[in-house]
């Protein structure tokens, strides 16, 4: 069964610098997606940003964007220019390729906290 | 607003009780999930729903049971309540059930909050 590891239950950062979450999972797959999604106190979920696994160019969302190492099984999150209103609890998740359904396993999370 | 419609967005209730969570899918969306977010478990994929058909079951107990409509909305019925059954549920939902396409993520609602005295 796929696994998704978030080993920094907490984070913090002051305004304006620049931040990484880290997150490594397991699978045996070679096809399959990844995504962070954001939970700001509102208990929303948000998707930040996705990469799919066949793409070697890492996915950029404006002040968001990843590090996909493949072959080290690792998914981090770089924040740069860290705004107030990023913090949030931050998943990371995972995706088999294909299939018949979108079944996300999710790490435990980790809480950004942004100092002003 | 996410467009998936989740009610109610919070309910107390006691153990033993059963109670029911709805949700509406965004607009186009023919797929349904729902998750449970719970303190020690974290995130766990609950069940899965296509056009009115379930199309994957995760962790889902047997007291719980689900099911979608034929106009696409679903629900989520949690019967012999116990206090380990107070977590916050999450519908999800997405275009199709299956295939490659990235842009077809999943959208989530804003959850409903179940507390079990």
């Amino acid at each position: 069964a796929q696994t998704v590891t978030q080993s920094q239950p907490e984070m913090s950062v002051q305004e304006a610098e620049t931040v990484t979450l880290s997150c490594t999972y397991d699978t045996s797959e070679s096809d399959y997606y990844l995504f962070w999604y954001k939970q700001p106190p509102s208990r929303q979920m948000i998707l930040v940003i996705r990469q799919e696994a066949y793409k070697q160019q890492n996915a950029t969302e404006n002040r968001f964007s990843v590090n996909f190492q493949k072959a080290a099984k690792s998914f981090s999150l770089k924040i740069s220019d860290s705004q107030l209103g990023d913090a949030a609890m931050y998943f990371c998740a995972y995706r088999d390729s294909g299939g018949s359904n979108y079944k996300l396993t999710f790490g435990k999370g980790t809480l950004l906290t942004v100092n002003p | 607003d996410s467009g998936v419609t989740q009610t109610p967005k919070h309910l107390i209730t006691a153990t033993g009780q059963r109670v029911t969570l709805r949700c509406s899918p965004r607009s186009g969306d023919l797929s349904v999930y729902w998750y449970q977010q719970s303190l020690d478990q974290g995130l766990q994929f609950l069940i899965q729903y296509y056009n009115g058909e379930e199309r994957a079951k995760g962790n889902i107990l047997e007291r719980f049971s689900a099911q979608q409509f034929p106009d696409l909305h679903s629900e989520l019925n949690l019967s012999s309540l116990e206090l380990g059954d107070s977590a916050l549920y999450f519908c999800a939902s997405s275009v199709a059930p299956g295939g490659d396409s990235g842009a077809n993520v999943l959208t989530f609602g804003a959850g409903s909050r179940l507390t079990v005295l």
